[in-house]
Formats: structure tokens, C-alpha cells, sequence
């Protein structure tokens, strides 16, 4: 399947100061990529749907000045959480649709680990 | 929009028997259904996928089922081995349309016991 990478793996900040996330569809192009927010032992939440070239569309009660979301290119989107605090810390998934040869699949990232200190 | 529901939460068995996971769906739109293995802290894979077009599908020890009139699916997974123990997710989506994302199940924790 289509290649999804993610960076950092990990990330330790302290409270108040803000990490970028950087998805990555290595080997097809993605119009569209989504985050993902997951908790332990639970499932997967959707925080935005990054389209490129246009603005996100965010899920209710996911604040839009809080996670920056820019898809630059058909190959990178960023999701920055501005002002982490410790309530931030999560498993952030991005995922990107691959639409060539009509499959239109969702192939996940390998996932970023936030601890907000 | 779509609620999807997943059963059971947590399922055990012993190595070598089957094992079968539950989902139901609400919106008659949905005609796309992935399922997804996720291992602890790893990032969910794509095991196997669904069309509404089609009612089976077979991948070696994996195989999905659906039921559009009822609006359910279930996975099947034979002769598990001891490296199927993860968490399951299965998803649905309406593809082709305008509408961009995956609905997922809350998971099922899948436990097979050498």
C-alpha cells in the first residue's frame, strides 16, 4: 500500500509553547488528508479534514485557532498545536486519501506522541 | 451523519479458532467499509476492504461480509494466530461522493491465546 510518514515520532514540550506536526504522503499525491486524535484504548477521533489549497474543515468542538492546520502541497500537511497544555497530550494521527486508480484508500501515519509537560 | 457501532469491545480466543467482529452502521449513503488492525502504538493498516457493490470479500484468513439491507458488516478472521492480537477498527464512509471522511468503530481488542 500507498506510504504515509509523520514527524516527529514524539515530541516533549512544556506548557504554553507550540510543536508543528508534519504529515507526509511519500509516493502518491494526497488532496486530502485528515487528523486524528487518539486517547489510550480508545478509537480514533477526527479533529480536521485538510484539503490543499483551501482551508480545513474542523470537527465540532475541535478549536481552529488552537490546531493550525495547512496542507502546502499535495504531499504535506502540518498541524500545529499553539499554547500546548498538558490536556494536549495525545496520539495524533494524520491520514491521507490516495485517489489514483480509483481506489480511494486512507493510509495512515505512523502517529506522533504529544506529552505536554 | 454516520454512527458506526462495534462489537464486542474485547474478544479472546484460542489460537486456531475464529474469530468474528461486529459493526453496524446508520446511513444508507455509506458504501465504502475498511477495516483496520492497529497494534499498540503503531498506526492502524488497512487489512481489508468492502464496496456496497459486492456482499463478500476474501483475503487468505480474512474475510469481511456485508449487509447493506440491514446495514451491518463483520469481519472474519480464521485460524488466528498469536500475531492477530491487536485492536480492530472498522470504518465506513460514503465514497465517490462529496463527503471526505471515515466513521469509525469504537474497536475491538482481539486477544489470541497460544
Amino acid at each position: 500500500g500507498a506510504v504515509v510518514s509523520q514527524h516527529p515520532s514524539w515530541v516533549i514540550c512544556k506548557s504554553g509553547t507550540s510543536v508543528k506536526i508534519e504529515c507526509r504522503s511519500l509516493d502518491f499525491q494526497a488532496t486530502t488528508m485528515f487528523w486524528y486524535r487518539q486517547f489510550p484504548k480508545q478509537s480514533l477521533m477526527l479533529m480536521a479534514t485538510s484539503n490543499e489549497g483551501s482551508k480545513a474543515t474542523y470537527e465540532q468542538g475541535v478549536e481552529k485557532d488552537k490546531f493550525l492546520i495547512n496542507h502546502a502541497s499535495l504531499t504535506l500537511s502540518t498541524l500545529t498545536v499553539t499554547s500546548a497544555h498538558p490536556e494536549d497530550s495525545s496520539f495524533y494521527i494524520c491520514s491521507a486519501r490516495d485517489l489514483e486508480g480509483n481506489t480511494d484508500t486512507q493510509y495512515f501515519g505512523p502517529g506522533t506522541r504529544l506529552t505536554v509537560l | 451523519g454516520e454512527n458506526v457501532e462495534q462489537h464486542p469491545s474485547t474478544l479472546s480466543v484460542q489460537e486456531g479458532d475464529s474469530a468474528v467482529i461486529k459493526c453496524t452502521y446508520s446511513d444508507s449513503a455509506s458504501n465504502y467499509f475498511p477495516w483496520y488492525k492497529q497494534e499498540l502504538g503503531k498506526r492502524p493498516q488497512l487489512i481489508i476492504d468492502i464496496r456496497s457493490n459486492v456482499g463478500e470479500k476474501k483475503d487468505q484468513r480474512i474475510a469481511v461480509t456485508l449487509n447493506k439491507t440491514a446495514k451491518h458488516f463483520s469481519l472474519h478472521i480464521t485460524e488466528t494466530q498469536p500475531e492477530d492480537s491487536a485492536v480492530y477498527f472498522c470504518a465506513a464512509r460514503s465514497w465517490g461522493t462529496g463527503a471526505n471522511n471515515l466513521f469509525f468503530g469504537t474497536g475491538t481488542r482481539l486477544t489470541v491465546i497460544p
